[in-house]
């Protein structure tokens, strides 16, 4: 049964940092991309960032480019997402999301951990 | 970027409804269009995938249809179950794209 549990959401003031990290089972992780997708309270889905099974490659919505980064260690099954500089529009619950026999293609997703940022 | 059109925002509809939920890609996408459904203070789950093919688990009563730029989710009977929202996401190319969603309401 494939399984994908987020953790690290919290409380940040306006230009922190936070580190987001999904745990993965019931897949093998490295045969797969992997990505984040977020929703703001009573809106809709945003995707955020997706990367390769092996993590040579990524790709990231133009709202977070080079505020955030994605990356995974295969060797624990984890997948991570490094948000720095945030902002209010930020705040959502993040959602990791397992990629199927295309990348983009969002086919089991963990639970979401909810990113508020404020002051 | 590829915009993603879903139509209508929310419907009211009856148990045993059939249900039909229209999205449009602002260029063509060939088949990569998926459909999810998400209840209230929970995760998307994936229905369709490949604009028709159902994901394993989904029962029958969902269906896909579409190619290019034009997409149908359709629930042939719908049940309480079935209240929730609806998104339809791309998959063609980066950026990915969702569709605004669909809520599907009790009348």
């Amino acid at each position: 049964e494939v399984q994908l549990l987020e953790s690290g959401g919290g409380l940040v003031q306006p230009g922190g940092s936070l580190r987001l990290s999904c745990a993965a089972s019931g897949f093998t992780f490295s045969n797969h991309a992997m990505s984040w997708v977020r929703q703001a309270p009573g809106k809709g889905l945003e995707w955020v960032s997706t990367i390769s099974g092996s993590g040579g490659s990524t790709n990231y919505a133009d709202s977070v480019k080079g505020r955030f980064t994605i990356s995974r260690d295969n060797s624990k099954n984890t997948l991570f997402l490094q948000m720095n500089s945030l902002r209010a529009e930020d705040t959502a619950v993040y959602y990791c999301a397992k990629g199927g026999s295309s990348p983009g293609l969002l086919d089991y997703w963990g639970q979401g951990t909810l990113v508020t940022v404020s002051s | 970027d590829i915009q993603m059109t879903q139509s209508p925002s929310s419907l009211s509809a009856s148990v045993g409804d059939r249900v039909t939920i229209t999205c449009r890609a602002s260029q063509g996408i060939s088949n990569y269009l998926a459909w999810f459904q998400q209840k209230p203070g929970k995760a998307p789950k994936s229905l369709i995938y490949g604009a028709s093919s159902l994901q394993s688990g989904v029962p029958s009563k969902f269906s896909g249809s579409g190619s290019g730029t034009d997409f149908t989710l359709t629930i042939s009977s719908l049940q309480p179950e079935d209240f929730a929202t609806y998104y339809c996401q791309e998959y063609n190319s980066y950026p990915l794209t969702f569709g605004g969603g669909t809520k599907v309401e009790i009348k």
